[in-house]
């Protein structure tokens, strides 16, 4: 069974830009949650898709935001990039209901300068 | 506001010493309650999980945590560490307020000397 991906591996970006992440979860899973995990933070909860629908978002600007697909797939993008969203971005999924199960990706390694 | 608070950031222990990391959450309704671990290169996994039933909770590798509603606390527990479980921990809570949140704690990095 293949596990969840990210694309791409590390990213670097300028301030101002804009960034896009993605995500593919593990076949049969229909959520996608998206986190962020800066140095001496921990993992800070950003978004929960299920079946097509944002559940959930955390305490992060609208510029951050995704979407998810019909294939359950999901993209994070984040807007007008600043330096201090320069963290590893994971990407878990599971199955329907979030008491189930988190499956983590490898993350993808955001830098912004 | 719910949160989940792991005490201990760094731990450093010899190999066969017990461990014993602390987890505690604020939330007063019914939660779930995870402990992922993340090797060294690798990715975050499950070690183990409280859903209901059973208070003590064993896991993968020896570990095991004990729920402790009246505490608000999900401790992680290992009688004997090896240098392999050098890993970072992290604490995770599910509730239900309106919507689900999936709350992580900022983690423990354990080293083990062998």
């Amino acid at each position: 069974e293949a596990g969840v991906t990210q694309s791409p591996t590390h990213l670097i970006k300028t301030r101002g830009q804009q960034a896009t992440l993605r995500c593919s979860p593990i076949s049969g899973h229909t959520s996608v949650y998206w986190y962020q995990q800066a140095l001496g933070l921990g993992l800070q909860f950003l978004l929960w898709y299920d079946e097509g629908e944002e559940r959930n978002r955390g305490n992060f600007p609208p510029r951050f935001s995704g979407r998810q697909f019909p294939n359950y797939s999901s993209e994070l993008n984040v807007n007008a990039l600043e330096l201090e969203d320069s963290a590893l971005y994971l990407c878990a999924s599971s199955r329907t209901g979030t008491h189930n199960e988190q499956f983590f990706g490898p993350g993808t390694r955001l830098t912004v300068l | 506001a719910q949160s989940v608070s792991q005490h201990n950031h760094h731990v450093i222990l010899s190999e066969a010493a017990s461990l014993e990391l602390g987890c505690n959450y604020s939330y007063g309704g019914t939660v779930n309650l995870f402990w992922y671990v993340q090797y060294p290169g690798q990715h975050l996994q499950l070690l183990l999980k409280y859903f209901s039933g059973d208070p003590l909770v064993k896991g993968i590798k020896g570990f095991e945590a004990e729920f402790i509603k009246s505490k608000f606390s999900f401790n992680l527990r290992k009688p004997s560490v090896q240098w392999s479980d050098t890993a970072e921990y992290f604490c995770a809570v599910t509730s239900f307020a309106g919507t689900y949140k999936y709350i992580f704690g900022t983690g423990t990095r354990l080293k083990v000397l062998a």
